[in-house]
C-alpha cells in the first residue's frame, strides 16, 4: 500500500528563518513520482514540484530546495529565508509512474511566517 | 484557456437533497479526479477517470457518483446528501500517465449539507 506521512502538522517560524517540511512515504514500487503541493490561504491548490524515481539529485528553485533520499523514503522540502507569504499549508504527494492513476496526499503541513 | 473549472463555486444543501457539481477543462486531459478536502485529513480521492465513457473508485466513494460522458467534463454526484459530505471539493485532471507533469486542480467547491 503507498502512504504518505508528514509528521509535522503546523510549524510556526520567523521571517527570514529558514525552515524544513519534511515527507516520508511508503511504496513497493520501484517507479513512482513525488510531488509537493502549496495551499495558500486562497484556498487554490498549487504545483510545486514533481520528482520520478529515478533522480535523486537535490533540485533547487529560488528559495525552495527539495532532498530527496530513496535510502530514508524520504522527500523534504526546505524554504530559505522564509517571507510572510510562504505561509500555506504544503502538502506532499505519491504516485505510482506509470501503473496507477491515483495520487495520495499526505495530511499536510500548516506554515505559518510570523513578521 | 481557462484550465480547471469548477460550478458552483460554493452550496449549502440540506439532508437528502441532491446535486451535481460540474468539473470542466479545455487542455484536452485524459485523467480527471474528485478528491474532497476535511480539516486536518489532507485530500482524499473520491472517483477519477482515465478517459471518456470511464471512470473509477477512490478512496472514499460511498455516497457518490460520476460520470464522464464527455471528454472535457467529469460530473459528481451526490443523490441524497449527508452532513459528512460538507467539505470542499477539488477537481484535478493531467494529460496523461506517461507525461505526468502535474495536476491542474479547480479553484474548488465548497459544499455545506445541514
Amino acid at each position: 500500500a503507498q502512504k504518505v506521512t508528514q509528521a509535522q502538522t503546523e510549524i510556526s517560524v520567523v521571517e527570514k528563518e529558514d525552515v524544513t517540511l519534511d515527507c516520508v512515504y511508503e511504496t513497493r514500487d520501484t517507479t513512482y513520482y513525488l510531488f509537493w503541493y502549496k495551499q495558500p490561504p486562497s484556498g487554490e491548490l498549487v504545483f510545486l514540484i514533481r520528482r520520478n524515481s529515478f533522480d535523486e539529485q537535490n533540485e533547487i528553485s529560488g528559495r525552495y530546495s527539495w532532498n530527496f533520499q530513496k535510502s530514508t523514503s524520504s522527500f523534504n522540502f526546505t524554504i530559505t529565508a522564509s517571507q510572510v507569504v510562504d505561509s500555506a499549508v504544503y502538502f506532499c504527494a505519491l504516485n505510482r509512474m506509470n501503473r496507477d492513476d491515483k495520487i495520495i496526499f499526505g495530511k499536510g503541513t500548516r506554515l505559518h511566517i510570523l513578521p | 484557456n481557462a484550465g480547471v473549472t469548477q460550478t458552483p463555486k460554493f452550496r449549502v444543501l440540506k439532508t437528502g437533497q441532491s446535486m451535481t457539481l460540474l468539473c470542466a477543462q479545455d487542455m484536452n486531459h485524459e485523467y480527471m479526479y474528485w478528491y474532497r478536502q476535511d480539516p486536518g485529513m489532507g485530500l482524499r480521492l473520491i472517483h477519477y477517470s482515465v478517459g471518456e465513457g470511464t471512470t473509477a473508485k477512490g478512496e472514499v466513494p460511498d455516497g457518490y457518483n460520476v460520470s464522464r460522458l464527455k471528454k472535457q467534463n467529469f460530473l459528481l454526484g451526490l443523490e441524497s446528501a449527508a452532513p459528512s459530505q460538507t467539505s470542499v471539493y477539488f477537481c484535478a485532471s493531467i494529460s496523461g500517465t506517461a507525461n505526468q507533469e502535474t495536476q491542474y486542480f479547480g479553484p474548488g467547491t465548497r459544499l455545506l449539507v445541514l
